[in-house]
Formats: structure tokens, C-alpha cells, sequence
């Protein structure tokens, strides 16, 4: 069965300092999609990139960018200049492939940026 | 711009009472999904709904109904509630899985307390 792990149930960084969050999953389906989404205090879910497994190049959206291993089954974040708003909660999640939009999510990292 | 809007936001109940959790989209999406969220678990799948009349069970399924009569509207029903409901519940929906990335579109939460 597919699952994701988030290891990391915490991080501190300073702002403006860059920060990764890992992210290994488990499938045995060559096709698959990857997520990250950020949790802040106020609740709302709000997608952040994403990553196809057949993606010859790692995603990137602004000071977000995904560090893509297929070998090793990880898709770490990375959070470049980190800020003051980007504390929040930060979850990995998987499409199931073939599956109709079917996400299998982490349990989450919490980021904590300090000044 | 309403996007994915849930009703009530938050919910206060007594074991053995029902109620349903509204959710509605606007944006024409075929799939829907019910999460559940609770402390350490990251999200969990409830139920989700391929299109208008068709509908499946996802990992915790237990305890809750769900019905798609039409393509905007999604809701989940508690029958008999059970403080083990006590959690923080989202809708999301998205396109198909022959869209663009399968990214989920996420209700802002409902707090569900089951005293």
C-alpha cells in the first residue's frame, strides 16, 4: 500500500535561511504524484507544488522547490529565504496512481521561523 | 470567488445525535473528498465521489454517510456521533484525475466536538 513519512515533527530556522522538509514515500506504481501543502494557524489547506513522477525536472514555485529523488523515494521541500509567514504546518502528500484525485497525506512538519 | 464553502465551521454535539456537515463547490469539479483530521494523524480519507451518483469509502470510512446527488454539492452525515468524531473535518474537490495535477481545492475546516 502507498504511504508517505514525514519524519521531522518539527523545525526551527531563521529567517531568511533556507530550510528543508523531507518528505519518503512508498509505492510500487511507476506513476504517481506528489504534493506539498502548507497548514497555517488559521487552518486553511493551501497547496504549495507538485511533482509527476515522469517529471524529467524538479518543480519549483517561487522560493518553493522540490527536491525530487525517485531512487530514494523522497520529495523533500525546500524553502528558500524562509520568512516569518511561512511558520506554519507542512504536509507531503501522494496521488494514488490510476486513482481519481485520491491524496494519501504525511503526518505533517511543523515550521517554526524565528528572527 | 467562493471556491469550496463548508457549513457549519463549527459543531458542538452529544453522543448518539446526528447532523451533516455541508460542502459545495463552484468551480465545476468532478471529484470530491471528505478529511478528517486529527493531532499526529495528518489527514485521513472519509469518502469521496467520482462525479454526480457515484461514491466510495476511503481509509476511515466508519460512522459516516455521504451522497452526491448533483456535482456541487457533497455532504457528509454523522448518524450517531461518537467522541471518537471529535476532530476537524475538510472538504475538498478537484478535476478529474484527467486534469491538470489533481490538486485539491480545500474547504476552510469544520470543528466538530462530540461530547
Amino acid at each position: 500500500a502507498q504511504k508517505i513519512t514525514q519524519t521531522q515533527p518539527g523545525m526551527f530556522v531563521q529567517e531568511k535561511e533556507a530550510v528543508t522538509l523531507d518528505c519518503t514515500y512508498d509505492t510500487s506504481d511507476p506513476s504517481y504524484g506528489l504534493f506539498w501543502y502548507k497548514q497555517p494557524s488559521s487552518g486553511e489547506m493551501i497547496f504549495l507544488i507538485y511533482q509527476g513522477s515522469y517529471d524529467q525536472q524538479n518543480a519549483t514555485e517561487g522560493r518553493y522547490s522540490l527536491n525530487f529523488q525517485k531512487a530514494r523515494k523522497s520529495a523533500n521541500l525546500v524553502i528558500s529565504a524562509s520568512q516569518l509567514g511561512d511558520s506554519a504546518m507542512y504536509f507531503c502528500a501522494m496521488r494514488e496512481p490510476y486513482n481519481t484525485d485520491k491524496l494519501i497525506f504525511g503526518t505533517g512538519t511543523r515550521l517554526q521561523v524565528f528572527p | 470567488n467562493a471556491g469550496v464553502t463548508q457549513t457549519p465551521k463549527f459543531q458542538v454535539l452529544k453522543t448518539g445525535q446526528s447532523m451533516t456537515l455541508q460542502c459545495a463547490q463552484d468551480m465545476n469539479h468532478e471529484y470530491m473528498s471528505w478529511y478528517r483530521q486529527d493531532p499526529g494523524m495528518g489527514l485521513r480519507l472519509i469518502h469521496y465521489s467520482v462525479g454526480a451518483g457515484i461514491t466510495d469509502q476511503g481509509e476511515v470510512p466508519n460512522g459516516y454517510n455521504v451522497s452526491r446527488s448533483t456535482t456541487e454539492d457533497f455532504p457528509l452525515r454523522l448518524l450517531s456521533a461518537a467522541p471518537s468524531q471529535t476532530s476537524v473535518y475538510f472538504c475538498a474537490s478537484s478535476y478529474s484525475s484527467t486534469g491538470r495535477t489533481g490538486e485539491l481545492f480545500f474547504g476552510e475546516g469544520s470543528r466538530l466536538t462530540v461530547l
